[in-house]
């Protein structure tokens, strides 16, 4: 059984650039979720994919997207990035619904300068 | 929204002292983990608790859903033990699949 991986380990852009973010979830896991986790802080909530459809979204800005494959894996896109953007970007697999385990991936560490 | 608070935000030990972390949310959840996050970033599953007790090996955990908090006790700690320890919780009534998490406790355990 293969764990949740991300791709790249780190990023640095400057502001205003795009990013795409790469997650491929665990085998017999249909559903990924993002979240972002700045310096000192718990991990907050981007949103959640299940079978290609955007499934739940926290309170970030549209410049944030997703995509999910039939193969279940998962990018996160965010466009026009800000210092703030600057973060560790956790993807997580789980079966649907609420009531399932969430496994993490090593997450993307992205610097905005 | 909901609020998750965990305590004592920092905890620094003696190697083998035992120490009970805590997580209280602010509305019934049907979904509560404990992670266990390493200098690398890493959030690793320690337990997934909704309600009652479990124990793997020196670390052991309950959630009394009715009062709403969960503890998560560590015995002997080890250096290794070190790192931020966050808890979790989904199934909130009209928020989806959101899960909320905790500002985390950072557990130090010294040689």
């Amino acid at each position: 059984e293969t764990g949740v991986t991300q791709s790249p380990t780190h990023l640095i852009k400057t502001r205003g650039q795009q990013v795409t973010l790469r997650c491929s979830s665990q085998s017999g896991h249909n559903t990924v979720s993002w979240y972002q986790q700045a310096l000192g802080q718990g991990p907050q909530f981007i949103f959640q994919y299940y079978r290609e459809e955007e499934n739940g979204r926290g309170n970030f800005p549209p410049r944030f997207s997703g995509l999910q494959f039939p193969n279940y894996s998962s990018e996160l896109n965010v466009n026009a990035l800000e210092l703030d953007d600057s973060a560790l970007y956790l993807c997580a697999s789980s079966g649907r619904g609420s009531k399932n385990t969430q496994y993490f991936g090593p997450g993307t560490r992205l610097t905005v300068l | 929204g909901i609020q998750v608070e965990q305590s004592p935000p920092d905890l620094i030990l003696q190697e083998g002292a035992n120490s009970t972390l805590r997580c209280n949310f602010s509305d019934s959840v049907n979904n509560l983990q404990w992670f266990h996050q390493n200098p690398w970033g890493q959030l690793i599953n320690l337990f997934y608790i909704p309600s009652g007790t479990k124990q793997n090996g020196r670390l052991s955990a309950t959630t009394v859903a009715t009062e709403r908090y969960s503890l998560l006790y560590i015995s002997s700690s080890q250096t290794t033990d070190s790192g931020v320890y966050f808890c979790a919780v989904g199934g909130i009534r009209n928020t989806g699949n959101q899960f909320y998490f905790g500002t985390g406790t950072s557990l130090t355990v010294i040689p």
